[in-house]
């Protein structure tokens, strides 16, 4: 069964924008990632959070993680052609398991 | 380093055939992963070895899929009979330290069962 929802399903944005997508689960997490899939490929880990951090930064993404409302966002600042891709959250209860919403499919139109 | 290997890229079958995947996962990654990624829908997760042993397979259906990890590095996964339902993109997966570092994906075989 999937743990994760993203939230929207699809995000259609301008070159430069920003990108907001949300995540959320059911149960304690042990923490919470992100990855992206461009079409047709596998999927690229692009940043862990654990249950006891709120924020963290990795380049251009912003994720953060608020375990009381079972949320996760991520931001991409700055959006490039680049990054139009499928984002998918996925928890891990710490039995080294992943657990993978359905995605949110974004676009970034030039 | 090298990435996970999968092997075929594209598989195409009639129902009621079978068909075998193979992964190669990132040396020294004990824990492998074969996840099922239905068009539209997020990867499931079909079964997890630690080294040569399965950790988890319950969501695999085990009246036609079977898998095994030799040696605790390649992996195979198997269909045998296939259904049109099996129609999805077979992810392998493989990570160190349980996943804590993120897992690390293969670029997955494409199957289509007609």
């Amino acid at each position: 069964s999937q743990q994760g929802e993203e939230d929207p399903q699809a995000l259609s944005i301008q070159e430069g924008e920003n990108a907001t997508m949300n995540c959320s689960y059911k149960t304690s997490i042990n923490n919470l990632q992100w990855y992206r899939q461009n079409s047709g490929r596998g999927l690229v880990h692009l940043i862990l959070i654990r249950s006891n951090e709120r924020e963290k930064h990795s380049g251009r993404l912003r994720v953060t993680l608020d375990t009381s409302k079972k949320s996760s966002s991520l931001l991409i600042t700055a959006s490039r052609a680049a990054d139009t891709a499928s984002y998918f959250c996925a928890t891990d209860e710490g039995d080294y398991k992943l657990s993978f919403g359905a995605g949110t499919t974004v676009t970034v139109r030039a | 380093e090298a990435g996970v290997a999968q092997s075929p890229r594209y598989k195409i079958i009639e129902k009621r055939q079978s068909v075998a995947f193979w992964c190669n996962p990132i040396s020294g990654h004990a824990t492998l992963y074969w996840y099922q990624q239905i068009l539209g829908q997020g990867p499931k997760l079909l079964i997890q070895f630690q080294n040569n042993g399965v950790v988890d397979d319950s969501q695999l259906p085990k009246d036609r899929f079977s898998a095994e990890r030799l040696k605790g590095v390649d992996s195979t996964l198997k269909i045998q009979p296939a259904k049109l339902e099996d129609s999805a993109v077979y992810l392998c997966a493989s990570s160190s330290h349980g996943g804590g570092n993120g897992y690390t994906f293969g670029s997955g075989t494409r199957l289509t069962v007609v």
